[in-house]
């Protein structure tokens, strides 16, 4: 199809383990953002890249995640060491046009339980 | 500290009757306003929006209304239809920005 993909769907992980989450976003999507969304709660920002710059990474809870977009395309969110408090469904979202644009395609997660 | 808020987690309406899911936030200079419907197991899917600049945008069945002045819009869906029920989550964006999220409304719609 043509949407935003995610993989892997579900993830479990050992506490402590290293994750590693990947988005597809919509072919020529300038924007790419990242939100984590707990059980009950709507999404939480993360963080935005436009094309490979990533412009704002200000809602990353700890420095225990990172996300790159090394190509413009493709994105990974790494968690690493990862906690019982990391476990929630990850989102990615695509946008076509930069800062503006107000129509963003959401994947449809990665959920992700530590235990 | 929450800049957009759904104060009601969950609401039942009769198949053929209005839905109205509200949504209150507190930040002055957003942008844009945006809707979105989200399934069980999947990501949450655009439905419309509308900008700071309108106070009404219709698109077939659903209609958003904005309160600047109360900081608050409201989504109305009328006829629903139980295809509607879903989790509708408002959200807020500011040019330069991210979009914030509010908490979600879940809507049964009975048949």
């Amino acid at each position: 199809g043509a949407g935003v993909s995610q993989s892997p769907r579900y993830k479990v992980a050992k506490r402590g383990q290293d994750v590693a989450l990947r988005c597809d976003p919509i072919s020529g999507h300038v924007s790419l953002f990242w939100y984590q969304q707990a059980l009950g709660q709507g999404p939480e920002f993360l963080t935005y890249f436009q094309n490979e710059a990533q412009l704002d990474k200000s809602g990353l809870p700890s420095d225990r995640f990172f996300a790159e977009r090394p190509e413009g395309s493709v994105s990974t969110l790494k968690i690493q060491r990862t906690q019982q408090e990391d476990s929630a469904v990850y989102l990615c979202a695509s946008s076509l046009g930069s800062f503006g644009n107000t129509e963003a395609f959401f994947g449809q997660g990665t959920r992700l339980t530590v235990v | 500290d929450q800049q957009v808020k759904q104060n009601s987690p969950s609401l039942s309406v009769q198949e053929g009757r209005i839905s109205i899911l509200n949504c209150d936030y507190t930040n002055s200079m957003f942008d844009y306003f945006l809707w979105y419907k989200k399934y069980p197991a999947e990501g949450p899917t655009f439905l419309i929006s509308i900008s700071s600049i309108k106070d009404k945008n219709e698109d077939g069945r659903f209609t958003v209304f904005l309160n600047k002045s109360a900081k608050h819009l409201s989504l109305h869906i009328v006829p629903s239809q139980p295809g509607d029920s879903a989790v509708y989550f408002c959200a807020a964006f500011l040019v330069g920005n991210q979009f914030y999220f509010g908490t979600g409304t879940s809507l049964t719609v009975i048949p």
